[in-house]
């Protein structure tokens, strides 16, 4: 079936530094993938998407590239700030709405 | 524009009892879907409902189940509750774009726990 492997937590970084988050995927047909980002207390919030091979996502300085070929869709910011500070999801949806989440990644930054 | 709300934002039940969680979705949305979220876990979906039928179920018992009414809001039931169901339950709403794949807004959750 469908699922998500993502990189295990807790991450911690300083202010400033490039971030990275694995998330791998194992899907039929062409799913499309997300990033979705949960702040303390709070529900998620879509924070990128790319729908086919070789798109990219991007919104506030995250950046996330479909690699159909290694069945991939890291998440990068090339300099984080305290705000960033929260638990990030990959998922992927392919027929259907559903969603397969993996299981997130903490982020804390630190000043 | 409206966003996604839920209600009860937290809820204590005794094992045995039954629960209902209501789901309002956001504007111009005809789909919802719900979602069990453990503490540390990603979210598990459990249903979604569009024009008020179900349209796809997760692993989960017959116990789950739930409605959408003429206005998209929703509801999810969970009977016989088990010490298990303690979790964060989330709503997510979409639009039928005719595209296929559709985006997941989310509410904030109702946070169950059962004693």
């Amino acid at each position: 079936g469908d699922s998500v492997t993502q990189m295990e937590g807790p991450v911690t970084l300083s202010e400033e530094a490039f971030l990275t988050i694995n998330c791998t995927y194992t899907a039929t047909g062409y799913p499309s993938l997300f990033w979705y980002v949960q702040y303390p207390g709070e529900g998620l919030q879509l924070l990128l998407k790319a729908t086919k091979a070789d798109d990219k996502g991007s919104n506030k300085g995250f950046e996330a590239t479909y690699r159909k070929e290694t069945t991939s869709f890291h998440l990068e910011k090339g300099s984080v700030q305290v705000s960033d500070s929260a638990v990030y999801f990959c998922a992927l949806s392919n027929t259907g709405n559903q969603f397969y989440f993996g299981t997130g990644t903490s982020l804390t930054v630190i000043p | 524009e409206t966003g996604v709300t839920q209600s009860p934002t937290h809820l204590i039940k005794t094992r045995g009892q039954q629960v209902t969680l209501r789901c309002s979705s956001q504007s111009g949305h005809n789909t919802v879907s719900w979602y069990q979220q453990a503490l540390g876990q990603g979210p598990q979906f459990i249903f979604q409902y569009y024009r008020e039928e179900e349209n796809g179920r997760g692993n989960f018992p017959p116990r789950f189940s739930g409605l959408q009414f003429p206005n998209y809001s929703s509801e999810l039931n969970v009977n016989a509750l088990e010490l298990d169901d303690s979790a964060l339950y989330l709503c997510a709403s979409s639009r039928d774009s005719g595209q296929g794949i559709y985006e997941q807004y989310f509410g904030p959750g109702t946070r169950l726990t059962v004693t």
